[in-house]
C-alpha cells in the first residue's frame, strides 16, 4: 500500500539554526500538507500546498517557515531560524483531492528537538 | 468558531466494553468529520469519517453517530480490544480547507 514517507525521523538542532524536513507524498496525490503536534497536544495545521503554491496557511506558519516542492516527488518544510518552541512532531500529509473530499494520509512524522 | 472540542481527555475501558468519545463544534459550515487513530511514534491514520447528510456510519466495530442539530458527533468502539489502545482525534473541515483537530483522547483498553 502506498504511504507517505518522512525524513529524518528525528532531528536535533541548536536554536537559531535552519532545518529542512523532507516528505515524499503518495505519488498520485495533488494536495500536500504540513501539520505539527507539540508533545501531548493536538495536531495543528501549518500549511497546505496545491499546484505548486501555498493554498492556505495558519497563523503558526510565519515568515520563518517555507515550503517547497523541489522536484516531482519531494515536499519540504524549511524553518529558517529555529526557536525552542518549534520543538514538536511535524507531520506531512497528502490527499488525492481536496481536504474535505478525500482522505488525508499522514506520514510517520519527524521529531524536531531544538536545544 | 474553528474549534472542535473533544472529551474525555483520557478513557479506560475493560476489554469487550464500549468506548465512547465525543466531539462538539460551533462552525455550521463544517461538512466533513473524520476520526483519526494514532499509535505512539506514528502519524494519525484515518479510522472512519462521516458527512452531515447521515446520522450514523458503521465500519466493523467502529461507529460514528452524528447529531447535526446539537452540533455533536461521537465515536463508538464496540467490543474494545487492547489493540485499540491509542490516541483518537476527531477533526472537521468546512469545505476545501484543512482539518481542524480536537485535542485527542487517550484510550486504554485493559484486560
Amino acid at each position: 500500500e502506498p504511504e507517505v514517507t518522512q525524513t529524518p525521523s528525528h532531528q536535533v538542532t541548536q536554536m537559531g539554526q535552519e532545518v529542512i524536513l523532507r516528505c515524499v507524498p503518495i505519488s498520485n496525490h495533488l494536495y500536500f500538507y504540513w501539520y505539527r503536534q507539540i508533545l501531548g497536544q493536538k495536531v495543528e495545521f501549518l500549511v497546505s500546498f496545491y499546484n505548486n503554491e501555498i493554498s492556505e496557511k495558519s497563523e503558526i506558519f510565519d515568515d520563518q517557515f517555507s515550503v517547497e516542492r523541489p522536484d516531482g516527488s519531494n515536499f519540504t518544510l524549511k524553518i529558517r531560524s529555529t526557536k525552542l518552541e518549534d520543538s514538536a512532531m511535524y507531520f506531512c500529509a497528502s490527499s488525492e483531492r481536496g481536504p474535505s473530499t478525500d482522505t488525508q494520509y499522514f506520514g510517520p512524522g519527524t521529531r524536531l528537538t531544538v536545544l | 468558531q474553528q474549534q472542535v472540542k473533544q472529551s474525555p481527555q483520557s478513557l479506560i475501558v475493560q476489554k469487550g466494553g464500549i468506548s465512547i468519545i465525543n466531539c462538539a463544534y460551533e462552525n455550521t459550515a463544517f461538512d466533513y468529520f473524520p476520526w483519526y487513530q494514532q499509535f505512539p511514534g506514528k502519524g494519525p491514520a484515518l479510522l472512519i469519517a462521516i458527512r452531515p447528510d447521515v446520522s450514523e456510519k458503521k465500519e466493523g466495530r467502529f461507529t460514528i453517530s452524528f447529531n447535526k442539530s446539537a452540533k455533536q458527533f461521537s465515536l463508538h468502539i464496540m467490543d474494545s480490544q487492547p489493540g485499540d489502545s491509542a490516541t483518537y482525534f476527531c477533526a472537521a473541515t468546512p469545505g476545501n480547507t484543512p482539518l481542524v483537530f480536537g485535542k485527542g483522547t487517550r484510550l486504554s483498553v485493559i484486560a
